[in-house]
């Protein structure tokens, strides 16, 4: 099973609908991230969450929103979705501690359409 | 903030040795990351620079110099399932985010 899972894969939305996108992970991080990937733009930082209780924005916050429901849950929400949102959006997760510490890994990404 | 700078497009030939290069401009810096994508998938977790000097993994290796801001990726006896973005990123002072380069598509011809 992976360690990063994102629902949905894939979804096609409408102009002002609310969407929401979740993240799982089993990896028993603290950290976890949401970006957003554009053609020739890399990979841009929505949100981030180092605990439940703590979320900071990232590089591109405005037009979205987060909650960290538990230590293994982060989901992304598209208030009213626009057309500009349309993208390949994936999350990642991090820990402070170990043989990996500061590695992202990421989830398999959910491509997001929006007419 | 931070600024990142890669290549756009590469191209090489199976078997040869290619050079990838990232340069960067911070406010802080806390070490460099190499990611490999294949199109439509997940960014995997390639090399880790903090400290100045070259660290090898099998056919890849990654370079980094602070006191220049650059880093390079090395892959040696290209394979085809090599194509793929390579991208760079910085993890600031605090390690609290990476800053993602745009990415280098490489494509390994035969």
């Amino acid at each position: 099973d992976a360690d990063v899972t994102q629902t949905p894969r894939n979804r096609i939305t409408k102009t002002g609908k609310r969407i929401m996108l979740e993240c799982s992970q089993t990896k028993g991080h603290d950290r976890m991230y949401w970006y957003r990937q554009d053609p020739g733009l890399g990979l841009r930082l929505i949100y981030y969450s180092f605990d439940v209780k703590d979320i900071n924005k990232g590089e591109i916050s405005d037009g979205y929103s987060v909650s960290r429901q538990a230590q293994a849950k982060f989901s992304l929400s598209l208030e009213s979705a626009i057309p500009n949102q349309t993208a390949l959006y994936f999350c990642a997760t991090s820990d402070l501690l170990g043989e990996s510490t500061d590695t992202q890994y990421f989830g398999p990404g959910t491509r997001l359409t929006v007419l | 903030g931070q600024n990142i700078d890669q290549p756009t497009e590469m191209t090489a030939t199976e078997g040869a040795i290619v050079q990838i290069n990232c340069t960067y401009q911070t406010s802080g810096f806390n070490g460099l990351f190499w990611y490999q994508q294949h199109a439509g998938e997940a960014p995997t977790f390639l090399s880790y620079n903090v400290l100045d000097g070259l660290e090898e993994k099998g056919r890849f290796s990654s370079f980094l110099s602070r006191s220049k801001g650059y880093s390079y990726l090395l892959l040696k006896e290209l394979q085809m399932k090599d194509s793929a973005s390579y991208l760079c990123a910085a993890l600031d002072t605090g390690r609290r985010a990476l800053t993602f380069g745009s990415g280098t598509r490489l494509q390994v011809q035969p």
